[in-house]
């Protein structure tokens, strides 16, 4: 199906594992992202990703690790979770980014124990 | 640190009713855009409106923009109950372009 995925929906995991989330966009588009969203913070951009091999920070890159090796696909991995990554995790692309307007996944519901 | 903050954090009207949603924010911007979010979804984009825009419409929705006051508003006219929903506006920064930055969103219930 067109769109953009997230896999898993929900994912439990203790403190200390590594834990991959998958996104996956069939539009082509260039800019992915990846969100987080906490009660009291609203959403908070981690990583994005301008095209194939290129990522840069957003604004809480700590503790995460991304990746594009493929236009369709941008993986977010935890290298070593912890209780404060506890969250929603929103996957969103843009055809061009700069000022257009984010496609958003379903999330991925991670808790970590 | 966020850019937008939106006003009211929540707000519960009748159907049938209007409701207006704020959004301020801090520094320049070339577009700002508004998002809705039903419960456990992700974000739906609702409408974009530039920086050399003041007013736009699209069906029930109006969004105004204040550059000067660096402000914006949403306004939902005629208020269904599948219009609950938390809102959410959003702003690329004209130094980091590619980022765009949310606030913490209202929270809108609409009672049939």
């Amino acid at each position: 199906d067109a769109g953009i995925t997230q896999s898993p929906r929900y994912k439990i995991t203790e403190t200390g594992r590594q834990v991959t989330l998958m996104c996956h966009q069939t539009w082509s588009h260039s800019y992915m992202f990846w969100y987080r969203q906490d009660l009291g913070h609203g959403l908070r951009l981690i990583y994005y990703s301008a095209a194939a091999d290129i990522t840069d920070k957003g604004e809480v890159p700590d503790g995460y690790v991304v990746s594009r090796s493929k236009t369709e696909n941008f993986p977010l991995t935890l290298e070593s979770a912890t209780r404060s990554q506890t969250s929603v995790y929103f996957c969103a692309s843009s055809f061009e980014g700069g000022s257009e307007k984010l496609f958003f996944g379903s999330g991925t519901q991670l808790s970590v124990l | 640190s966020q850019q937008g903050e939106e006003d009211p954090q929540a707000l519960s009207i009748q159907e049938g009713e209007n409701a207006t949603m704020n959004c301020s924010y801090k520094t320049s911007i070339n577009n700002l855009q508004w998002y809705r979010q039903n419960s456990g979804r992700g974000l739906v984009h609702l409408i974009l409106i530039r920086s050399n825009e003041r007013e736009k419409h699209s069906g029930r929705l109006r969004v105004t923009l204040d550059t000067s006051k660096k402000s914006s508003s949403l306004l939902i006219t005629a208020s269904r109950a599948a219009d609950t929903a938390s809102y959410f506006c959003a702003s690329y920064l004209i130094q980091g372009a590619q980022k765009l930055v949310f606030g913490q969103g209202t929270r809108l219930t609409i009672n049939p």
